[in-house]
């Protein structure tokens, strides 16, 4: 019962560099998403996917890529860090109908 | 298009006195509303979920929320709050099926002694 797991939980990057951000879920949910949450903002879409094969955009894309091989994994792709995208990110994931469980976050800071 | 507002940036009580944590929302159909709670550098937890059944809903730790589709508010309520209830509360609005979430900015509860 592990549910949703992100990896790294802490990350400092220089200007520049990429990673990835990965997320797996062992709930076996067609919905994945990816947040990242600032202060005063509230939680912000990045992007999603409703099934292994399809990504969609979300309210903040830019910056950032996605994909869904498989309905466990939905890694986050920063291809080249920026110090607007020090956040903390937050995957998540829902079956039809639930609400969204969530994985305890990446803490990430661009230098 | 569905959005959602919650009212207060931070609300402080002393413990043992009720909480009242306020959203409203709109929707163009009728959405599922939940609640989200997050403790200091933890991810978010579910409190509870209202889903077009009663409308009022009561979730973990004492919690509930009313549905009033009349005043297009979901609020969240606990008769005494308790130190351990200090964390940033979400109110979050979807409709059916795998559409995406909307989520308040947050409200930060304060307990005092």
């Amino acid at each position: 019962n592990a549910g949703v797991t992100q990896t790294p939980k802490f990350q400092v990057l220089k200007t520049g560099q990429s990673m990835t951000l990965q997320c797996a879920q062992d709930m076996n949910h067609e919905y994945m998403s990816w947040y990242r949450q600032d202060p005063g903002m509230g939680l912000r879409l990045i992007h999603y996917s409703v099934g292994a094969g399809i990504t969609d955009q979300g309210e903040v894309p830019n910056g950032y890529n996605v994909s869904r091989s498989t309905t466990e994994d939905f890694p986050l792709r920063l291809l080249s860090a920026a110090p607007s995208q020090t956040s903390v990110y937050f995957c998540a994931s829902r079956g039809s109908n639930s609400p969204l469980h969530f994985g305890n976050g990446t803490r990430l800071t661009v230098t | 298009a569905q959005s959602v507002t919650q009212l207060d940036s931070h609300v402080s009580v002393s413990e043992g006195t009720p909480v009242l944590l306020r959203c409203n929302y709109s929707s163009s159909y009728s959405p599922s509303l939940f609640w989200y709670v997050q403790h200091p550098n933890k991810g978010l937890q579910l409190l509870l979920k209202y889903t077009s059944a009663a409308t009022l809903v009561k979730g973990i730790n004492g919690f509930e929320a009313e549905f009033k589709k009349s005043e297009t508010s979901f609020h969240l309520t606990k008769p005494s709050a308790h130190m351990s209830d200090a964390a940033e509360y979400f109110c979050v609005v979807s409709l059916s099926g795998y559409s995406t979430l909307t989520f308040g900015k947050g409200t930060m509860l304060l307990v005092s002694p």
